[in-house]
């Protein structure tokens, strides 16, 4: 079965550091990888998405940005968090060629940058 | 207007009582529909997938797809306080790299 790891679940960072958030899917080849982020009231918001290896589409201009080294690995970074970034991340993956591209999140990362 | 509407909430019924959570949406390419359930401070999962319209029942849930009038709900039956959580609908257009789109949630309580 294929399973979703993301990391660290709850970090605390100060304003103007950098941001390093990871991702690895088992037991699926190829797949679809996004990072999403969830604020109160306001949904989720898909930040990035890739296809394959080195492959990163962006979904909104900021402050972050994303890599994919690898298959199964998916990276969320910033070199210097602002306020804002605060919230939950949400590493998610769907199948290539999934029917409805029904995507599997992970259990999420919570950002506080104070 | 917003691609999917979905109720703001916040929803409370007493334990045993029936739900119903709805969406609306308004890109008539959607053709594959579902529904997550996100507890506090967890991912969201899974719940219930319908392709087009028509039912589909799991257990105490069934989710139902109406694509005429471009609305789709999910009932829960016989609810339980283990049902308190936030409900998101999600809904897609055919292709292989066609993306989610998500409504924005509503949060269920139910009480014992």
């Amino acid at each position: 079965s294929q399973t979703i790891h993301q990391w660290p679940a709850t970090l605390v960072q100060p304003v103007g550091s950098p941001l390093s958030l990871e991702c690895t899917v088992e037991g699926t080849s190829n797949p679809n990888l996004y990072w999403y982020r969830q604020a109160a009231g306001r949904g989720l918001q898909l930040l990035f998405y890739s296809v394959g290896i080195g492959q990163i589409s962006s979904e909104v201009p900021q402050n972050l940005s994303a890599s994919r080294p690898q298959d199964r690995q998916f990276i969320l970074s910033s070199k210097k968090l602002l306020l804002s970034d605060s919230g939950f991340y949400l590493c998610a993956w769907s199948r290539a060629q999934g029917a409805g591209n029904t995507i599997y999140f992970g259990e999420g990362s919570w950002l506080t940058v104070v | 207007q917003k691609e999917v509407e979905q109720d703001p909430g916040p929803l409370s019924v007493p334990e045993g009582a029936i739900v119903s959570l709805n969406c609306t949406y308004s890109n008539s390419a959607f053709q594959y529909f579902m529904w997550y359930r996100q507890y506090s401070r967890k991912g969201p999962e899974l719940l219930m997938y319908t392709y087009s319209s028509g039912n589909k029942e799991d257990g105490r849930f069934t989710a139902q797809v109406d694509k005429s009038s471009k609305y789709i709900s999910l009932f829960i039956r016989d609810s339980q306080p283990s049902d308190s959580a936030t409900y998101l609908c999600a809904m897609s257009r055919t292709g292989a790299n066609s993306k989610l789109t998500f409504g924005k949630g509503i949060t269920l309580s139910v009480r014992p």
